[in-house]
């Protein structure tokens, strides 16, 4: 079965550094999301991605956090500034249509960040 | 606020018997259901799909869909030790975003 790719799998920073997260999605996927689970929480969404461009954020995805596709294969979460509750479990997922019925979303294995 | 609520658990059964998960949503546009099983430190991993009333089996799981009631509920038959996980309930509209529930904790008893 294909599969999304994260890296790293585990990212420890320091408070007020930037981070970036990396995500392969499936090549022939065309809808990209970030989702993120704070331990012992719910997956939450954060945002999806679509023909280049943010298509639905949630409250979560503030002015401190920021995705791009910058090659047509990589698909980033930036965050500017982490802060100690960014720590979390993120996941990054794929489909290849945006929400029909019997369409399956791949999720890829997750970054483990923890902010010091 | 859209929401989906699952009791957290631990529900606990014994091997063979007959596993019980629940989950409410509060959005009546929900176009979509589904559930993931996710083991400590994994990736959700989907288990079953739901878009209309009624039941749908997959193997040894049973979904079952309500949307009058806005209720979706997994029966996992002769329930096993590797069964023991957190399952969790999410449900999306026509963009395509998940809702999750908080999971319930599931542990069958050898």
């Amino acid at each position: 079965e294909p599969e999304v790719t994260q890296t790293p799998s585990h990212q420890v920073t320091q408070m007020g550094q930037e981070v970036i997260l990396r995500c392969v999605p499936i090549s022939n996927h065309l809808y990209f999301y970030w989702y993120r689970q704070i331990l012992g929480q719910k997956v939450e969404f954060l945002v999806s991605f679509y023909n280049n461009e943010i298509s639905e954020k949630s409250e979560i995805f503030d002015d401190q956090f920021s995705v791009e596709r910058p090659d047509g294969s990589n698909f980033t979460l930036k965050i500017r500034s982490t802060k100690l509750e960014d720590s979390a479990m993120y996941f990054c997922a794929s489909r290849m249509l945006r929400g029909a019925t019997n369409e399956k979303l791949f999720f890829g294995s997750g970054t483990q960040l923890s902010v010091l | 606020q859209k929401e989906v609520e699952q009791n957290s658990g631990p529900l606990s059964v014994p091997e063979g018997a007959i596993a019980s998960l629940n989950c409410t949503y509060s959005d009546r546009v929900s176009q979509s259901f589904f559930w993931y099983r996710q083991y400590s430190g994994k990736s959700p991993e989907l288990i079953m799909s739901i878009y209309s009333n009624g039941d749908k089996e997959d193997g040894r799981f049973t979904a079952q869909l309500n949307k009058a009631s806005q209720y979706v509920s997994l029966l996992i038959r002769d329930s096993q030790p590797s069964d023991s996980a957190t399952y969790l309930c999410a449900v999306s509209g026509n963009t395509g975003k998940l809702i999750f529930g908080q999971g319930t904790t599931l542990q069958v008893k050898p």
